[in-house]
């Protein structure tokens, strides 16, 4: 079976610090992970994807990920908040049959 | 090249009235899926569907709850003597091929059950 754990519901950051936004995934085979970003009242947007080529992925607006297979994770980082990163980030899995399993999400405020 | 379309964006239904939400893929997409986001809660998977076809219905509610996407036209996602706790955010997304490749999702329906 396939499951996604967003480790953290809010996330604050003040703009120009770093962004560190956690996923551990669970996975009975070799996943493919994505990152989508939900913008308020908008629908979602895919950040990155991983799908066993590269570890470290990078996605849109400077965003990466870098999936680590001994920790299960695929946390997505950014080395510098824009004041328009405030968003809901979600952290997704592959099922078997292709459809997409979404963690929880986390929200990012970003403080001037 | 239009993204994913859904509409209504926004719909009223009172209990027990029906709820009827479209989903227009990318063009070219012949893969669906529709998920509902409750308040506070991450998108759960609802139905899968190929060109006429249900390929995976697990995360649909057994009553009241049914999805087609006919050959021609919009896939819907129709939802019977609506309740309260029906009131969600619904999206639709779309694929060209099915495991593991992009999905492209819709702005989303948001549905209020009063």
């Amino acid at each position: 079976a396939q499951s996604v754990t967003q480790l953290d519901s809010h996330v604050s950051v003040s703009e120009g610090t770093p962004v560190l936004l956690r996923c551990n995934y669970s996975s009975s085979y070799s996943p493919s992970l994505f990152w989508y970003v939900q913008h308020p009242n908008k629908g979602l947007q895919l950040l990155l994807k991983y799908t066993s080529a590269a570890t470290l992925v990078k996605g849109i607006n400077g965003f990466e990920a870098e999936f680590k297979k001994s920790e299960t994770s695929f946390h997505l980082t950014k080395p510098s908040a824009h004041m328009s990163d405030a968003a809901e980030y979600f952290c997704v899995v592959t099922r078997s049959q292709g459809n997409l399993i979404f963690g929880k999400g986390t929200k990012l405020s970003v403080k001037p | 090249n239009a993204g994913v379309m859904q509409n209504p964006r926004h719909l009223v239904r009172r209990r027990g009235q029906e709820a009827r939400l479209r989903c227009s893929p990318m063009k070219g997409h012949s893969h669906v899926y529709w998920y509902r986001q409750l308040p506070e809660e991450g998108l759960k998977f609802m139905v899968y569907l190929q060109k006429e076809n249900i390929i995976d219905e697990s995360g649909m509610p057994k009553e009241r709850f049914s999805a087609e996407f006919p050959k021609e036209g919009p896939s819907i996602l129709r939802i019977q003597q609506v309740v309260r706790g029906d009131s969600a955010a619904y999206f639709c997304a779309s694929s060209l091929q099915g495991l593991n490749t992009e999905a492209f999702f819709g702005q989303g329906t948001r549905l209020t059950v009063v």
